[in-house]
């Protein structure tokens, strides 16, 4: 299978909301399961920011959301800041042998 | 805290083998809870999952990868391991182990909804393969 579309680059201005698709297939992003998200920064490791589809961790801003509708899953961020600047993965689980990641998508805050 | 620790040579020879540590703090690797995991993200690319083991001795790989993958635990160490024969130039990338929780569950219309998240994860090594 092959990896989740998602666009290479978003950008938004201070304050504003940006969401980024993580398009797959009724396959994987379109079955029951459910989807993760990754932040990235440049140097670092990628930090779990959303989980089952639409849950945030303890410590993780409430300005982050997560949804699904079909073959594709969305993370909006709103009230964007200069620190959300970013790489950002969807991950769906698709069965116990295959897990598949976005290509990643580049936020720019402008 | 839980941490996690990449370690192993950052350079290797085309068709050698890649070998990577990963030594856990904070948490036993033999917890029944938990996947053990290797994912990697080449330059320029996206993330990769490259396959995961349960303190059973269980191991799942990428499709794409299982006739090199091998990852094993050692509960004396609390390390867990990837090998990856045969390596060329595509296999330069930075390889991060992580803690991955994966299960199912039955909804209300008993469908079967599977999920998986990678939290946390170590700092990444960067391995070039390279002659």
């Amino acid at each position: 299978q092959s990896a989740l579309t998602q666009p290479a680059s978003v950008s938004g201005s201070p304050a504003q909301s940006i969401t980024i698709s993580c398009t797959g297939t009724s396959d994987d992003v379109g079955t029951d399961n459910l989807v993760s998200w990754y932040q990235q920064y440049p140097g670092t490791a990628p930090k779990l920011i959303i989980y089952d589809t639409n849950k945030r961790p303890s410590g993780i801003s409430d300005r982050f959301s997560g949804s699904k509708s079909g073959n594709t899953a969305s993370l909006t961020i709103s009230g964007l800041r200069a620190e959300d600047e970013a790489d950002y993965f969807c991950c769906s689980y698709v069965d116990m042998t295959t897990v598949l990641f976005g290509g990643g998508t580049k936020l720019t805050v402008l | 805290q839980l941490h996690l620790q990449e370690s192993g040579p950052r350079l290797v020879k085309p068709s050698e083998t890649l070998s990577l540590i990963c030594t856990v703090s904070g948490v036993s690797i033999s917890d029944s809870t938990y996947y053990w995991s290797w994912i990697r993200r080449a330059p320029g690319k996206g993330l990769e999952w490259i396959g995961s083991m349960f303190y059973s001795g269980t191991t799942y790989y990428s499709s794409s990868l299982r006739s090199r993958v091998t990852i094993s635990l050692d509960t004396s160490k609390n390390q867990f391991s990837l090998s990856l024969t045969s390596a060329t130039p595509a296999d330069t990338a930075v390889y991060y182990c992580a803690r991955e929780t994966r299960a199912y569950f039955y909804d209300n219309n008993d469908h079967k909804v599977g999920y998986n998240r990678f939290d946390p994860w170590g700092q990444g090594a960067l391995v070039t393969v390279s002659s």
